[in-house]
């Protein structure tokens, strides 16, 4: 079957790093992807990976362990914006996302 | 347009009502998708169209129904609405023509069904 877990809810302080992970099992796999999505509103692209290792987008990185069904997002030099909840997907054997309940980023001054 | 748009922004229907959410993309995209999001739980695929004039079913497709008879739009139908329907709604669509590019979202349609 295919599952995807990441934490419900985590808190960060303003100008700090969080690190927000994501496992999967899956029996086949595309890549895996993370959103955000900030209340009330419609999900939004961050970062793609397919293959292992750790990928850089400014103050955002997003890590892939294949072998180890393994994701996170790196989220540094926190501001207030960056409250939002952050969905990780991986993209199965049909090239259909496969979603995690999202991960609710509260960030406290 | 600019994007994807969805119509209405949101709805309250009394059940056994029939609906139509619409959806219209104008960047020429493939592959369209239906997604309802509720409290706890991930994103869930409805229906979804991976070329106009053909449609396949999600992980959710039970008491919902789509078409696809051009490539910009996508709507959806609730034959007979339940309350466990209530949800938010979002369309996507498909950047490019490969297989594992990205997924683009309309606004949602935030549904009430009593």
């Amino acid at each position: 079957g295919q599952n995807i877990d990441q934490p419900t809810e985590m808190t960060a302080t303003e100008g700090a790093i969080v690190q927000i992970n994501c496992t999967y099992q899956t029996s086949g796999f595309n890549g895996l992807f993370w959103y955000q999505q900030h209340a009330g509103e419609a999900p939004t692209f961050l970062s793609y990976n397919v293959l292992d290792g750790l990928e850089e987008k400014g103050r955002f990185s997003s890590f892939l362990s294949r072998s180890k069904g393994y994701s996170y997002l790196l989220l540094k030099e926190l501001q207030m914006k960056d409250s939002a909840s952050y969905l990780c997907a991986h993209m199965d054997s049909n090239y259909q996302l496969i979603w995690g309940a999202g991960t609710k980023l509260i960030i406290k001054p | 347009i600019a994007g994807i748009t969805q119509a209405p922004t949101s709805q309250i229907l009394a059940a056994g009502r029939r609906m139509t959410l619409r959806c219209t993309q104008d960047m020429r995209h493939n592959a369209m998708y239906w997604y309802r999001q509720d409290l706890g739980l991930g994103l869930r695929l409805i229906h979804y169209s991976n070329t106009a004039g053909t449609t396949g079913k999600g992980e959710v497709p039970d008491g919902y129904s789509v078409s696809r008879a051009n490539t910009d739009d996508f709507p959806l139908t609730l034959a007979s609405a339940v309350p466990s329907q209530t949800s938010v709604y979002f369309c996507a669509s498909k950047g490019g023509n490969g297989d594992t590019d990205t997924q683009y979202f309309g606004p949602g349609t935030r549904l009430t069904v009593l």
